[in-house]
């Protein structure tokens, strides 16, 4: 059973970096034809897609978001990362990470992790 | 405005069937890409429900369903139970805003 867990400040300063770190377990990173991402949701919104990465180190980011994001993989820990540089408060959001699985080239997500809230306040 | 259109809510009685709609377009789901849905229990983390506008995940029950045609995709629920109040998503891919998509979400009360 494959299992994804967030890690990372839950609040962190306006302008600046928002770091957080999935840990996955019961599966490698680097099998399969899945694509690593990251969702978040805004209190009480939806869901927003900002990103993933491709085992093969592809990345497809979310347009209105790409100048601030860079998401990586760490196949020696079987982990991948989300960092959003120059937070506003509009970036307060729940952030899950997710394992895609390709279908007909829309990928859907199998397995979330727990999610985790990050708040930008000074 | 979420490019995939859901009802905001929509509600029924347990034991009835409900539908839920996500609107789309030509870029997205008019341009042949597949819908996947999703169940977000209140407090939980979403869960895939339907992938591949059809299909049902090991786990789900046949009580939910998908489909899809030209620009428009539902899920439709029968035999509603109370444990179906929810939010749902949809989700797809559109080529003009090159990325995934999810809907806005639909909340479902059961009366």
């Amino acid at each position: 059973q494959v299992q994804l867990l967030e890690s990372g400040p839950g609040l962190v300063k306006p302008s600046q970096t928002l770091s957080l770190t999935c840990t996955v377990s019961g599966g490698s990173i680097t099998s399969g034809d899945y694509y690593w991402s990251w969702i978040r949701q805004l209190r009480g919104k939806g869901l927003e897609w900002i990103g993933y990465m491709y085992d093969s180190g592809s990345t497809f980011y979310k347009p209105s978001l790409k100048s601030r994001i860079t998401i990586s993989l760490d196949t020696s820990k079987n982990q991948f990362s989300l960092k959003l540089s120059s937070v506003t408060a509009a970036d307060t959001a729940v952030y899950y990470c997710a394992r895609a699985r390709n279908w007909n080239d829309v990928p859907y997500l199998d397995y979330w992790g727990q999610g985790t809230l990050v708040t930008v306040s000074s | 405005q979420s490019v995939l259109t859901q009802p905001p809510s929509v509600s029924g009685a347990p034991g009835q069937r409900v539908t839920i709609s996500c609107s789309g377009s030509s870029s997205n789901i008019g341009a042949a890409y597949d819908v996947h849905w999703y169940q977000q229990l209140p407090g939980t983390v979403p869960k895939l429900l339907i992938y591949g506008n059809t299909n049902r995940p090991s786990g789900v029950p046949a009580r939910f369903s998908g489909s899809k045609s030209g620009t428009s995709a539902s899920l439709a629920i029968t035999g509603l139970q109370a444990e179906d109040e929810a939010d749902y998503y949809c989700q797809s891919y559109d080529n003009r805003l090159t990325g995934w998509l999810f809907g806005g979400g639909t909340k479902l009360t059961v009366l």
